[in-house]
């Protein structure tokens, strides 16, 4: 099993840029969910997934659109990108919610 | 509102010295806590997960332990490749809805 992979590993965007992180996990997994970390912050949910077709907001959703048409797959789109979406972004996924989640290798991205 | 509080923020050790770090809470209805350790540019790896006061879990030089309040992960003889930043998650009812809430994790370093 390769466990959950995103892509990319790193992004440079500029101002007002759309673009999609990609997160898929091969553990047949019901509960996804993206995180991003800030310096001297933890970890902050912005969208969660209990199973194909069903997302909901996490703490800090704002500027981020998600969607889950397969149980593989959970794709984070930024729609129109703001410096303030510099981060590093963690996709994590757990068979469901209660479980243990396990995540991926992370998308650091820049945005000037 | 939940609340994870880890202290200290960073702890500088010699090989061999043993401490311990601390995962302070504040939540309505634990339903479980998670000690995660994060490598520099990686994504968290797990490592326990505890769900009642008393309860222990060891791995090599790590045990965790769990009180009503708190939690700390025990470090004993360590090597410097338990260098790492550790973080600590609970899982709660209310208002996270189950979600993990983290706290902004320690950063241990282990000189040799």
């Amino acid at each position: 099993n390769a466990g959950v992979t995103q892509t990319p590993k790193f992004q440079v965007l500029k101002t007002g840029q759309s673009m999609t992180l990609q997160c898929a996990q091969d553990m047949n997994h019901e509960y996804m969910s993206w995180y991003r970390q800030d310096p001297g912050m933890g970890l902050r949910l912005i969208h969660y997934s209990v199973g194909a077709g069903i997302t909901d907001q996490g703490e800090v959703p704002n500027g981020y659109n998600v969607s889950r048409s397969t149980t593989e797959d959970f794709p984070l789109r930024l729609l129109s990108a703001a410096p303030s979406q510099t981060s590093v972004y963690f996709c994590a996924s757990s068979h469901v919610r209660r479980e243990t989640q396990y995540f991926g290798p992370g998308t650091r991205l820049l945005v000037l | 509102e939940d609340q994870v509080t880890q202290s200290p923020e960073a702890l500088r050790l010699q090989e061999g010295e043993s401490s311990s770090l601390n995962c302070s809470y504040t939540v309505s209805g634990l339903r479980g806590l998670f000690w995660y350790r994060q490598d520099p540019g990686k994504g968290p790896e797990f490592l326990f997960t505890l769900y009642s006061a008393g309860e222990e879990k060891e791995k090599e030089r790590l045990k965790a332990t769990l009180t009503k309040k708190e939690s700390f992960l025990h470090i004993t003889a360590p090597k410097p490749e338990d260098s790492a930043t550790y973080l600590c998650a609970v899982q709660a009812g209310g208002g996270s809805q189950g979600n993990l809430i983290f706290g902004k994790g320690t950063k241990l370093s282990v000189k040799p």
